[in-house]
């Protein structure tokens, strides 16, 4: 079975500043990796994901991923936040060729201060 | 593409009665999951279909719940003789079945409370 840790369950930094939230996942075999950004009142939406090929990835709206896979993590970074990123940030792992069932991290609140 | 709709978005219970939730998922996505969130925790899976067949239940989902998507398209979960620790979001979500590197669309959720 797959796990996934996110260490920090909560990030202040204030506007501008960079960022980075920490994703390590376990997993015997290939997985697929995947971070979801949840607003206030909102249900989760993806982000990014990790699927094969370039070990960087990036979403629309600034925030990039990387996968190491000696380090087995997936940190999620944005070189510049804005107020409009504070939100909850959860991690998801699903095995490639397994079971179609995403395991999701705890989450990591990002709170963005003026 | 009108998203996943859950309802209802809030119910309050009193401890020992029923209580039925019911998601709407994305049309012709085949692939339906079942989450339970709690206050700074992540979601964890409850259960999941394929279509009209449930594939797979969490070992956290006791014989109080059960969870039905009859022609595999709208899903309800039913919680029998609620108890406190019930109390939780639970969250809806589909996928269009395309492997394990689907993501997943989720619903805004229905908060139970258990008084």
């Amino acid at each position: 079975a797959q796990s996934v840790t996110q260490l920090d369950s909560q990030v202040p930094v204030f506007e501008e500043a960079p960022v980075e939230l920490r994703c390590n996942y376990s997993s015997s075999v290939s997985v697929y990796l995947f971070w979801y950004v949840q607003y206030p009142n909102q249900g989760l939406q993806l982000l990014l994901k990790y699927l094969s090929g370039s070990t960087l990835v990036e979403s629309i709206n600034g925030f990039e991923a990387e996968f190491n896979k000696s380090q087995t993590s997936f940190h999620l970074r944005k070189p510049s936040v804005h107020i409009s990123d504070t939100a909850e940030y959860f991690c998801a792992v699903t095995r490639s060729g397994g079971s179609y069932i995403p395991t999701f991290g705890r989450g990591t609140s990002l709170i963005v201060h003026p | 593409d009108t998203g996943v709709s859950q309802n209802p978005r809030h119910k309050i219970t009193k401890r020992g009665q029923n209580v039925t939730f019911r998601c709407d998922p994305i049309s012709e996505h085949n692939r339906l999951y079942w989450y339970r969130q709690t206050l700074g925790q992540g979601p964890e899976f409850l259960t999941y279909f394929q279509n009209e067949a449930q594939l797979e239940k969490s070992r956290l989902l006791s014989d109080r719940f059960s969870a039905e998507r009859p022609k595999g398209s709208f899903s309800t979960l039913e919680i029998q003789r609620t108890e406190q620790g019930d109390s939780a979001m639970y969250l809806c979500a589909s996928s269009p079945g395309q492997g394990a590197f689907s993501p997943l669309h989720f619903g805004n959720g229905t908060r139970l409370t258990v008084t």
